[in-house]
């Protein structure tokens, strides 16, 4: 069965600052992988997708993740924060063998910092 | 285009009452699926429906039900609440129903369980 562990239940960056948010995963066949974003009193909101095209997705507001399967991990990146960044993150894998079953990480709270 | 809206936005019940929340798909989307997000925690697949079909399930107890209609609207049904059900309940449609799709998500529904 496929899982998906956040590293980080909590990450501080100041704004202008890389951020990195972590993700690994575990499946049983090639996943789909996603990141959604959750602002507060929002719905969720998909910031990128892989589908096993290319290895570097690119997303919305600037942001970006890398599919290493070697590792299992698809870590969320951005080269330069902004405070409308501050939410909470989402990793997200769907695998076929669990029948559409799209099993989200615990989440990681972004802070950013003036 | 119509973005997924959910009804009620917030709902109290007691303990061993049935609740139905209701989701509206965005406009050309045959896929509902639904969530069950508690407190401080990622979302959990209940289940999907495409095109009026169950179309795969998470791990959650047959009281918890649900509708696709003709329209692809759904609802969701929970019978003999218990209070560990007190969560935000999310609906996302997608195009089809393929692990792949991108899920657009509603508001959610906030149901209190006492």
């Amino acid at each position: 069965a496929q899982s998906v562990t956040q590293l980080d239940s909590h990450v501080s960056v100041s704004e202008g600052t890389p951020v990195l948010l972590r993700c690994n995963y575990s499946s049983s066949y090639s996943p789909s992988l996603f990141w959604y974003v959750q602002h507060p009193n929002k719905g969720l909101q998909l910031l990128l997708k892989y589908t096993s095209a290319a290895t570097l997705v690119k997303g919305i507001n600037g942001f970006e993740a890398e599919f290493k399967k070697s590792e299992t991990s698809f870590h969320l990146t951005k080269p330069s924060a902004h405070m409308s960044d501050a939410a909470e993150y989402f990793c997200v894998v769907s695998d076929p063998d669990n029948n559409n079953d799209m099993r989200f990480g615990a989440g990681t709270r972004l802070t950013v910092k003036p | 285009e119509t973005g997924v809206t959910q009804s009620p936005t917030h709902l109290i019940k007691t303990r061993g009452q049935q609740v139905t929340l209701r989701c509206s798909s965005q406009s050309g989307h045959n896929t509902v699926s639904w969530y069950q997000q508690a407190l401080g925690q990622g979302p959990q697949f209940i289940f999907q429906y495409y095109r009026e079909e169950e179309n795969g399930r998470g791990n959650f107890p047959p009281r918890f039900s649900g509708l696709q209609f003709p329209n692809y609207s759904s609802e969701l049904n929970v019978n003999a609440l218990e209070l560990d059900d007190s969560a935000l309940y999310l609906c996302a449609s997608s195009l089809h129903g393929r692990r792949s799709d991108t899920q657009y998500f509603g508001p959610g529904t906030r149901l209190t369980v006492l």
